[in-house]
């Protein structure tokens, strides 16, 4: 069974621009979150989706947004581009997001902000 | 506060050496508890799962959760270098997962 695939794994972009990351869940499953990680604040969530319908949010600014399609893919979009945002950016996939089913991570996109 | 606690390490032990990692969580509602490995440039991997008080062995690692004191913890029997990496303690709540910072361990051959 393919594990969560995420592409692309690297990107270097510049302050302004912006950013489009994708995510392909577990075969099956359909809830979807995306999470930032840096050394000094670790895992930090963003948002989670579900049947195409974002269900909880992170403490973002509104430069970060996301979707999810039907084959619950997902898609996560960065504007504006700030030094700040240069992380690991990991994607994972549960069967429906509910408290008793555990995550499991892709690879991450890894995002350099010159 | 935060939801999860752990330290960051780094913690470095010999080969061979029974390793402790533990995380404290605030929230008596978390039921369910994970524990995950993130070696450098890779996502984190899923490595135990446990539900209530006890403990849970798989090989070399056991998981312990103690929910009257909100304490989690992971060892590891017999380390291995290859046991080096980041470990990452996680509970859920709806619709969302809590993690700890990750605690560093470097295992010595």
């Amino acid at each position: 069974k393919a594990g969560v695939t995420q592409t692309p794994r690297y990107l270097i972009k510049t302050r302004g621009q912006q950013v489009t990351l994708s995510c392909s869940p577990i075969s099956g499953h359909r809830s979807v979150s995306w999470y930032q990680q840096t050394p000094g604040q670790g895992l930090q969530f963003l948002f989670e989706y579900f049947s195409e319908t974002q269900r909880n949010k992170g403490n973002f600014p509104g430069r970060f947004s996301g979707r999810q399609f039907s084959n619950s893919r997902s898609e996560m979009n960065v504007s504006t581009l700030e030094l700040g945002d240069s992380a690991l950016y990991l994607c994972a996939s549960s069967g429906e997001g509910l408290s008793n089913q555990p995550q499991h991570f892709g690879d991450g996109t890894r995002l350099s902000i010159l | 506060q935060k939801e999860v606690e752990q330290d960051p390490g780094p913690l470095s032990v010999p080969e061979g050496a029974i390793v402790s990692l533990n995380c404290t969580y605030s929230n008596s509602a978390f039921q369910y508890f994970m524990w995950y490995r993130q070696y450098s440039r890779k996502g984190p991997e899923l490595l135990m799962y446990t539900y209530s008080s006890g403990n849970k062995e798989d090989g070399r690692f056991t998981a312990q959760v103690d929910k009257s004191s909100k304490y989690i913890s992971l060892f590891i029997r017999d380390s291995q270098p290859s046991d080096s990496a980041t470990y990452l303690c996680s509970t859920s709540g709806t619709y969302k997962y809590i993690f700890g910072t990750g605690t560093r361990l470097k295992v010595l051959a």
